[in-house]
């Protein structure tokens, strides 16, 4: 299968923590996209990140790309309870292959 | 970016019977994708849609069984063809934006779809 890994599968934190979520992928890339999905129902994009970059920011956001490794990470910071979701990387250049996920749980 | 519009968001069906999926775009696009997401599972690409030529399916998703209209560039449906407890499942439309490093993947809100 070429699908991704994602790690860890399930997180729990509380509220002001930081979560981080790693990503593996098995070919080469143009870019790599983040996005969360709220209770199973559409995607919501968060970043892109190109095969060129090694460190984005978007907000609370920051996604880390290791190309040689073929492997990203994504960091929120200062979690909130509404950051609770399932996260998927995704690689790929118009048909995506998405990551196994993680589904973290933000407590108040 | 896109925006897309995709209907019905859910539906519970019964099983032989055969439901159709709408997704309707904000602009032009070449190419659609249509993915299907089982229960605690990430997402799994069905098929690509062009418009004016047959949808290309990807392995272990067939044509009888999924099949695709793609009438014009902002429109596609799929449909799933009776249907068993097994596709339960979210179904998501796709588009992709931009060249390049630069290319982007929007969804629409998905089809929760329950067969009983």
């Amino acid at each position: 299968s070429q699908q991704g890994e994602e790690d860890p599968q399930a997180l729990s934190i509380q509220e002001g923590e930081n979560a981080t979520m790693n990503c593996s992928y098995k070919t080469s890339i143009n870019n790599l996209q983040w996005y969360r999905q709220n209770s199973g129902r559409g995607l919501v994009h968060l970043i892109l990140i190109r095969s060129n970059e090694r460190e984005k920011h978007s907000g609370r956001l920051r996604v880390t790309l290791d190309t040689s490794k073929k492997s990203s990470s994504l960091l929120i910071t200062a979690s909130r309870a509404a950051d609770t979701a399932s996260y998927f990387c995704a690689s790929g250049f118009q048909k995506l292959v998405f990551g196994t996920g993680t589904r973290l749980l933000v407590s108040p | 970016s896109a925006v897309i519009s995709q209907k019905p968001s859910r539906d519970i069906c019964q099983r032989g019977t055969s439901l159709t999926i709408q997704c309707q775009v904000d602009s032009q696009v070449t190419m659609m994708f249509w993915y299907r997401q089982q229960p605690g599972q990430s997402l799994t690409l069905i098929a690509t849609a062009n418009q004016g030529s047959e949808a290309t399916y990807e392995s272990g998703f067939v044509i009888d069984k999924f099949p695709i209209s793609r009438p014009n560039l902002t429109f596609s449906t799929l449909t799933v063809s009776n249907m068993s407890p097994e596709d339960s499942s979210i179904y998501l439309c796709s588009v992709v934006t931009g060249t390049g490093r630069n290319t982007e993947a929007f969804f629409g809100q998905g089809t929760r779809l329950t067969v009983v």
